[in-house]
């Protein structure tokens, strides 16, 4: 099943800091984070592998909650390059799977002088 | 750059037809895997390859075919083409965790 994001949309003043969920409601292996810009191939942010240790980016970090299922990613400072569609995917690490990623619907961050 | 190489950029073709895409993973990485991305949709992950060999499916169609060469070149073929299978296809590759995703093949199908 396709993790849930939220906000599904959120635009800052550049500086500002925002806050992106992911929710799933299986137990995950590892969460990942991904930037795409319009028309672009998404570029990979960081990977939270099970342990919920938190992960950084530059001034892009993020955590993962095992327990929740939950995965958030921390915008601070934003600057206006920040601006795409963040895309979280999630694995179950299932042998037979492979380590295909489901990909949430995507939170759309608009960053403004 | 991520070095995974997706061609053609952009394909347009009638409804009916059958096109094929094509994606070189980076050098060394031996999955691939195959993405739709439709208009302001996320991304749907249709099938994986590891090695040549077929490792995970998702919401693949059965119009929709993929392979993988021994040079770890991979293919995805789609066939019959319908209005609704316009959209972008990404193609990524791996060696661990992480995923690279090319740049895409835009397809139109008119």
């Amino acid at each position: 099943q396709q993790p849930v994001q939220s906000p599904q949309a959120v635009i800052l003043r550049e500086g500002e800091d925002a806050v992106i969920n992911c929710s799933s409601s299986k137990a995950l292996y590892s969460v990942h984070w991904y930037r795409q810009k319009h028309g672009e191939a998404p570029i990979f942010l960081m990977i939270l592998l099970k342990g919920g240790e938190q992960k950084g980016h530059d001034k892009i970090s993020a955590s993962f909650n095992e327990k929740k299922q939950q995965s958030s990613l921390y915008l601070t400072a934003s600057q206006l390059s920040y601006s795409g569609t963040y895309f979280c995917g999630t694995e179950i690490r299932i042998k037979a799977a492979g380590n295909k990623l489901t990909f949430g619907g995507g939170t759309r961050v608009l960053v403004k002088p | 750059d991520s070095g995974v190489t997706q061609t053609p950029k952009h394909l347009i073709t009638a409804t009916g037809q059958r096109v094929t895409l094509r994606c070189s993973p980076r050098s060394g990485d031996l999955s691939v895997y195959w993405y739709q991305q439709s208009l302001d949709q996320g991304l749907q992950f249709l099938i994986q390859y590891y090695n040549g060999e077929e490792r995970a499916k998702g919401n693949i169609l059965e119009r929709f075919s993929a392979q993988q060469f021994p040079d770890l070149h991979s293919e995805l073929n789609l066939s019959s083409l319908e209005l609704g299978d316009s959209a972008l296809y990404f193609c990524a590759s791996g060696g661990g965790n992480i995923q690279y995703f090319g740049a895409g093949t835009r397809l139109s199908v008119l």
